[in-house]
């Protein structure tokens, strides 16, 4: 268990559907990170929190949206899904914004039908 | 081009050693990383460098840089079963803490 827990683990949904994924950072953590796997575009950058605020943004798409709560835990919001949206998504998360490295939750694998 | 790259595949015995590069293109990058993935699990860190470094030994591991070539290298000695996963390269940049990510190089290894 790396500390950093996501859930749903699997999420199965129709196209234009709208889901929201959960992390939880390891504690002590205040950096979140959004990343997608899929297999043809790799391990892409989403978007990144540092204690409640946006700190960095990378291809997320204008239907995908995240936010950060007080108690740090994090939500990636995906609307209108389309059946590329299909990939398995990561959090991760570290102690300050700039770091050597992170820890990865198992992620979310979303599958759109 | 790929900011990152890997050979997709590399498959070797048990107790023999791995070998698996990685390019990079950015030169700014200040940390150099590699990850493994086990099936179904995220990512999980294996070491780092920094780019001001040539080497790092950590147990079965080590990581090789050569800085002038961008050519970034992952030796795992001794290697087992239990070492068959995806292996990523990563690198951050300066300023930055998001990391970009090769597409990864699959290893297997047969006893």
């Amino acid at each position: 268990d790396s500390g950093v827990t996501q859930t749903p683990k699997h999420l199965i949904t129709a196209t234009g559907q709208r889901v929201t994924l959960r992390c939880s950072p390891r504690s002590g953590d205040l950096s979140v990170y959004w990343y997608q796997q899929s297999l043809d575009q790799g391990l892409q950058f989403l978007i990144q929190y540092y204690n409640g605020e946006e700190r960095a943004k990378g291809n997320i798409l204008e239907r995908f949206s995240a936010q950060q709560f007080p108690d740090l835990h994090s939500e990636l919001n995906l609307s209108s899904l389309e059946l590329g949206d299909s990939a398995l998504y990561f959090c991760a998360s570290s102690v300050e914004p700039e770091t050597y490295g992170y820890t990865f939750g198992s992620g979310t694998r979303l599958t759109v039908v | 081009g790929e900011d990152v790259e890997q050979s997709l595949f590399l498959s070797v015995r048990e107790g023999d050693s791995s070998v698996i590069n990685c390019t990079y293109t950015d030169s700014s990058s200040t940390y150099l990383y590699w990850y493994k993935q086990e099936p179904g699990a995220g990512l999980q860190l294996l070491t780092y460098i920094f780019s001001n470094m040539d080497m790092k030994q950590d147990q079965r591991l080590t990581v090789l840089l050569n800085k002038k070539d961008k050519h970034l290298s992952l030796r795992i000695a001794d290697t087992q079963t239990g070492d068959s996963a995806i292996y990523f390269c990563a690198e951050s940049k300066v300023g930055y803490s998001t990391l970009t990510f090769g597409k990864g190089t699959m290893l297997l290894v047969s006893p």
